[in-house]
């Protein structure tokens, strides 16, 4: 069965200085792994996928296999990424239901 | 972006009775939609597939039979919670992709207040 775990529900940085969203995941075939982003009073949206390999606001995820982990990271961390984000999975090779990980609400500090 | 509303955002009705919440593609066609649900201070937890002029598929643990989806058009999606009970209380979301594997859109999501 497919699991996300994101063991951090509150994650505190300073303006300025790196941020790690951790995730890891557990699957037995080969997932896609997102991470979709909510800020305050807004619906989900996707931020990053693992295929696109692209950096979105400055953040960037690297799909690690042998650690079945996606964290997200952004090396100078701004106010306006406070927000909440969620790791997601989904299996059978371009299938759209996701399941997600609870979530990492990540406060910025100016 | 494509959009995606769901309608009411929020609604609050007595115990037994039966509440429906719509789900729009406004500027797309979506084959599937997805139902989630989430709890407070929780995570999102897929409910059902919707898949247009078929049954829906639904997750294991989810009554098929309590909460009825139909996807009627390629941009029309409801879910209707029968008989609604203080414990179904939460917040519902749905989803929809132009395309299957493209980028899903969500919905902003209803809140279901049971009393």
């Amino acid at each position: 069965a497919q699991r996300v775990t994101q063991p951090e529900k509150l994650l505190s940085v300073f303006k300025g200085a790196p941020v790690e969203l951790k995730c890891n995941y557990s699957y037995s075939g080969s997932p896609e792994l997102f991470w979709y982003v909510q800020y305050s009073r807004q619906r989900l949206q996707l931020l990053l996928r693992h295929i696109s390999r692209e950096s979105i606001k400055g953040f960037t995820a690297d799909l690690n296999k042998g650690e079945t982990s996606f964290h997200l990271k952004k090396p100078f961390a701004q106010e306006e990424d406070s927000a909440m984000y969620y790791c997601a999975l989904s299996g059978q090779g371009g299938a759209n239901n996701l399941f997600f990980g609870t979530g990492t609400r990540l406060t910025v500090i100016p | 972006g494509a959009v995606v509303s769901q309608h009411p955002s929020r609604v609050i009705c007595k115990s037994g009775t039966s509440v429906k919440i719509e789900c729009r593609s406004l500027d797309f066609q979506a084959t599937t939609m997805f139902w989630y649900r989430q709890f407070p201070k929780q995570s999102l937890m897929l409910m059902a597939t919707s898949n247009e002029g078929s049954k829906a598929t639904y997750e294991q643990g989810v009554e098929k039979d309590k909460f009825l989806i139909n996807h009627a058009s390629l941009t029309l999606s409801t879910l209707t919670v029968t008989s609604a009970h203080p414990e179904d209380s939460s917040f519902y979301i749905c989803s929809a992709t132009p395309f299957h594997g493209g980028e899903l859109f969500f919905g902003e999501g209803s809140r279901l207040t049971v009393l």
